[in-house]
């Protein structure tokens, strides 16, 4: 159980354009999603927390019209990274969440 | 600001060497407490977690963590690791819990690597 989705797994896209990830919980309903960016070799840092039906809330230095988050059901919750730029090409992991957090496989952003 | 220490970034071990990760978190509060694991190019997989009742915890894959409150620590420990251990790990801290916001702090990762 206890199961998370992430489409897609890796993903190339020009500068400009947008690009939306989605994240699932498979086999559960999560109160809560988390998305977070992952450098290489580093920890994971939060970019917000997304309640069903509620605006996310964004960590400090996160732009909240850069990264849109929509979560439109108890089991789906996505990241549009809108007018994309080489800068943003990172690990994008999201996490479903009752009281522990299940991490999705994570998504590839290389934007060219 | 709560914060969490891993101070092993780099660990490396023979096979069937005793392994200590080391977690201390700063937050006089009520925590829960996670160790994750993330083997190379995969997810982060959850090793174990405590939220109450006995301090020592028991894992997948033959892990197991010891809260020690007074010293703010969730040590990660595994008698005899094994090659296929090599992976990194994630020592996390939910701090507000009761809020109904389980939002992580993260440790920096220790990066563990077995000698076959």
């Amino acid at each position: 159980g206890a199961v998370v989705s992430q489409h897609p797994s890796r993903v190339i896209c020009k500068s400009g354009t947008s690009v939306k990830i989605e994240c699932r919980s498979l086999d559960f309903q999560a109160t809560t999603m988390f998305w977070y960016r992952q450098f290489p070799k580093q920890s994971l840092m939060l970019m917000a927390t997304s309640n069903e039906g509620s605006k996310a809330t964004y960590e400090q230095g996160v732009e909240k019209d850069k990264f849109l988050i929509n979560h439109a059901s108890l089991t789906l919750s996505t990241l549009t990274v809108t007018s994309a730029h080489p800068e943003d090409s990172s690990f994008y992991i999201c996490s479903a969440s009752k009281e522990t957090q299940y991490f999705g496989p994570g998504t590839r952003l290389l934007v060219l | 600001a709560q914060s969490v220490s891993q101070h092993n970034h780099h660990v490396i071990l023979s096979e069937a060497a005793s392994l200590e990760l080391g977690c201390n978190y700063s937050y006089g509060g009520t925590v829960n407490l996670f160790w994750y694991v993330q083997y190379p190019g995969q997810h982060l997989q959850l090793l174990l977690k405590y939220f109450s009742g006995d301090p020592l915890v028991k894992g997948i894959k033959g892990f197991e963590a010891e809260f020690i409150k007074s010293k703010f620590s969730f040590n990660l420990r595994k008698p005899s690791v094994q090659w296929s251990d090599t992976a990194e790990y994630f020592c996390a801290v939910t701090p507000d819990y009761t809020s109904g916001t389980y939002k992580y702090i993260f440790g920096t990762g220790t990066r563990l690597k077995v000698l076959a």
